[in-house]
């Protein structure tokens, strides 16, 4: 079974610091990774999708990194802002469609 | 497009009764998606389909819950009877079936039985 591990599960900057978040996965027989964002008390946000192929995606001030034989994703938030303030998901998604998420990592950025 | 549209926004049941939850996926996309999410266990996948079809309700944790999709526009999840172990944020999500089958999300359902 595909376990997904995030660490760390919170992070406190002040503005302006560039944010690492990684996640983890056991099996590396992935098809996709995807990163998403959720506010408190609403849904999620898909912010980017690597497929198994790339090594990397990026979006403005988000990159995002995948060593699928290591099982291991980074996702880079640069200059960081209060309204980056968040829970950051990633899940992974093996040849089906069923997504495994990890428990996510909460990132406070403090102006 | 609207996104996934998801009703009601909350639900607070008494435990013995049955709730109904709705969800619109986005316009042509043929994957619709159910999850609960907890504190304790997360993002879980309840059950999936393509083309209104249930491919994989493994994730569906007892015959009190049961899902439909009697068209490519409407899907429910419903529970019957109701207990407190299920209140939870329900979401509905779509994709296409592309290779890249990005899955988007709705805004949730907050269940609290009480």
């Amino acid at each position: 079974k595909q376990e997904v591990t995030q660490i760390p599960a919170a992070l406190s900057v002040p503005e302006g610091e560039n944010l690492v978040l990684n996640c983890s996965f056991t099996d590396s027989a992935i098809y996709n990774l995807q990163w998403f964002r959720q506010d408190p008390g609403k849904g999620l946000t898909s912010l980017l999708l690597i497929q198994s192929s790339q090594r990397e995606q990026t979006s403005g001030r988000l990159n995002a990194s995948l060593d699928k034989s290591s099982g291991r994703s980074t996702l880079y938030i640069a200059a960081s802002q209060p309204g980056d303030s968040a829970t950051y998901l990633c899940a992974v998604r093996p040849n089906d469609y069923k997504l495994s998420f990890g428990a996510g990592t909460t990132v406070t950025v403090r102006a | 497009d609207a996104g996934v549209i998801q009703s009601p926004r909350h639900e607070v049941t008494e435990m013995g009764q049955e709730v109904t939850l709705r969800c619109k996926p986005i316009s042509g996309h043929d994957y619709l998606f159910w999850y609960r999410q907890t504190m304790m266990r997360g993002l879980e996948l309840l059950i999936y389909f393509n083309n209104n079809v249930p491919i994989d309700d493994s994730g569906m944790p007892e015959d009190r819950f049961s899902a439909k999709m009697p068209n490519a526009s409407f899907s429910t999840l419903k529970i019957q009877p109701s207990e407190p172990r299920d209140s939870a944020v329900y979401f509905c999500a779509s994709s296409t079936g592309t290779v890249i089958g990005e899955q988007y999300f709705g805004p949730g359902t907050r269940l609290t039985v009480t």
